[in-house]
């Protein structure tokens, strides 16, 4: 069973880069996901598809400020220049075992 | 402009049944995949079930048997029939497109309560 692992907060710096991971199980390494981004009190946002090669592909209207990478079963997402509006929950998924993580809220000080 | 448009929320008694609609626009809803997805109060994102473009559906086992489903090609509009509901299927429910949630609706609140 396929299983994504986030860690429940993080937190960092206005103006500052953080990288969020989202940890695929074993037997699971090579799987794509998906990173969304939800704001306090709104819908889900599409960020990238991310694949296990650190390709990835981001929906329109993304700034260059986020960015993907992958490591083994790691998947990252990095956003750099933290802005305000950038404080939001993160949502990592992925399909055909259609899965989410428990989400990482990033707190921006 | 690609767009997910739900409706049909509400507050519904346990036991009740209720019919979600997603409308979509700026693309053909049988050529990608549908999902329905849900957030319970204060919760993270649950999928609930999935329309391939080949008509194969799936379902979390916590609506299996419940929830249905289905695609009106005419109307370009993805359905969610939910059948006995319980409270812990409150929750906003949002259609989303593709296998990487492209594109997601604003959401429509389910309320179960008596």
């Amino acid at each position: 069973q396929l299983v994504l692992t986030q860690s429940p907060s993080a937190s960092a710096s206005l103006g500052a880069s953080v990288k969020l991971t989202c940890t695929l199980n074993s037997g699971h390494r090579t799987y794509a996901i998906a990173w969304h981004q939800q704001q306090p009190e709104k819908g889900p946002r599409y960020l990238m598809k991310l694949n296990s090669d650190g390709s990835h592909s981001k929906g329109d209207g993304i700034p260059d400020r986020f960015s993907g990478s992958s490591s083994g079963a790691e998947r990252y997402l990095t956003i750099s220049s933290l802005q305000s509006e950038d404080e939001a929950d993160y949502y990592c998924q992925t399909w055909g075992t259609w899965v989410f993580g428990g989400g990482t809220k990033l707190t921006v000080l | 402009e690609v767009q997910l448009v739900e409706s049909g929320g509400g507050l519904i008694q346990p036991g009740g049944s209720l019919r979600l609609s997603c409308a979509a626009s700026g693309f053909i809803v049988s050529s990608n995949y549908m999902s329905w997805v849900r957030q319970a109060p204060g919760k993270g994102l649950e999928w609930v079930s999935v329309f391939y473009s080949d008509g194969t559906t799936y379902y979390a086992d916590s609506v299996k048997g419940r929830f249905t489903i289905s695609r009106d090609n005419s109307k370009n509009t993805v359905y969610l029939q939910m059948n006995s509901l319980r409270a812990d299927d409150t929750a906003v429910y949002y259609c989303a497109r593709g296998s990487a949630f492209d594109c997601w609706g604003q959401g429509t609140l389910v309320t179960v309560s008596s």
